[in-house]
């Protein structure tokens, strides 16, 4: 069936350097898709968002880049810090009808000191 | 302004029992929705309540269910509960359905099904 899923389940990197967490998606009726974070203990916190008509869009220290060609999604942070350790999740949402998203399995980022 | 806060924060049940679980959501917001979390996997969508009326469901069998208060609160309930009920239940409030409407999610209750 139709699934949000990420390539790498657990990132590692310094502190300092950028970051790219990517996911893959497969129902091509998705037109607007999530970037959350979560912190142990914590709920979903909502990062970024983006919508099928762009290809690009950015915040303060992350861009998510869509391409629809491929069905992929990722979310670049720039300048990693300590406090962006914690599970980034993407969520895809079908056209039409309730805002419903689909989340996929999620990816653990590391950021060591 | 608060946030959206759930109750309670951990809980241990027996197999076969039943489980309420409650959420108050965001003020000025006026729908609410459930996740299951199992360990390291991404939130599963269980149902959505606008304006007290259920607005979606997701894959979960009948007896999940659940009610949306006036004031916009809501409880998940469970009966017969099982060990694969074991999770972390999440509620997110957002100011409308049919979105996107950014969700604003609790900390969650932990659920352990012995």
């Amino acid at each position: 069936g139709e699934s949000v899923g990420l390539h790498l389940p657990t990132l590692s990197v310094q502190e300092g350097d950028n970051s790219i967490i990517n996911c893959a998606y497969s129902n091509s009726a998705s037109d607007y898709f999530i970037w959350y974070k979560q912190e142990s203990g914590k709920g979903p916190q909502f990062i970024i968002d983006i919508r099928s008509n762009m290809d690009k869009r950015q915040g303060q220290r992350v861009t998510v880049l869509l391409n629809k060609t491929v069905k992929h999604l990722s979310l670049q942070i720039a300048a990693t810090q300590p406090g962006d350790s914690a599970v980034y999740f993407c969520a895809e949402n079908p056209s039409g009808g309730s805002y419903i998203p689909t989340f996929g399995r999620g990816t653990s980022l590391i950021v060591h000191p | 302004e608060t946030g959206v806060t759930q109750s309670p924060t951990h809980l241990i049940k027996t197999r076969g029992q039943q489980v309420t679980l409650r959420c108050s959501s965001q003020s000025g917001h006026n729908t609410v929705s459930w996740y299951q979390q199992a360990l390291g996997q991404g939130p599963q969508f269980i149902f959505q309540y606008y304006r007290e009326e259920e607005n979606g469901r997701g894959n979960f069998p009948p007896r999940f269910s659940g009610l949306q208060f006036p004031n916009y609160s809501s409880e998940l309930n469970v009966n017969a509960l099982e060990l694969d009920d074991s999770a972390l239940y999440l509620c997110a409030s957002s100011l409308g359905a049919g979105g996107p409407y950014e969700q604003y999610f609790g900390p969650g209750t932990r659920l352990t099904v012995t």
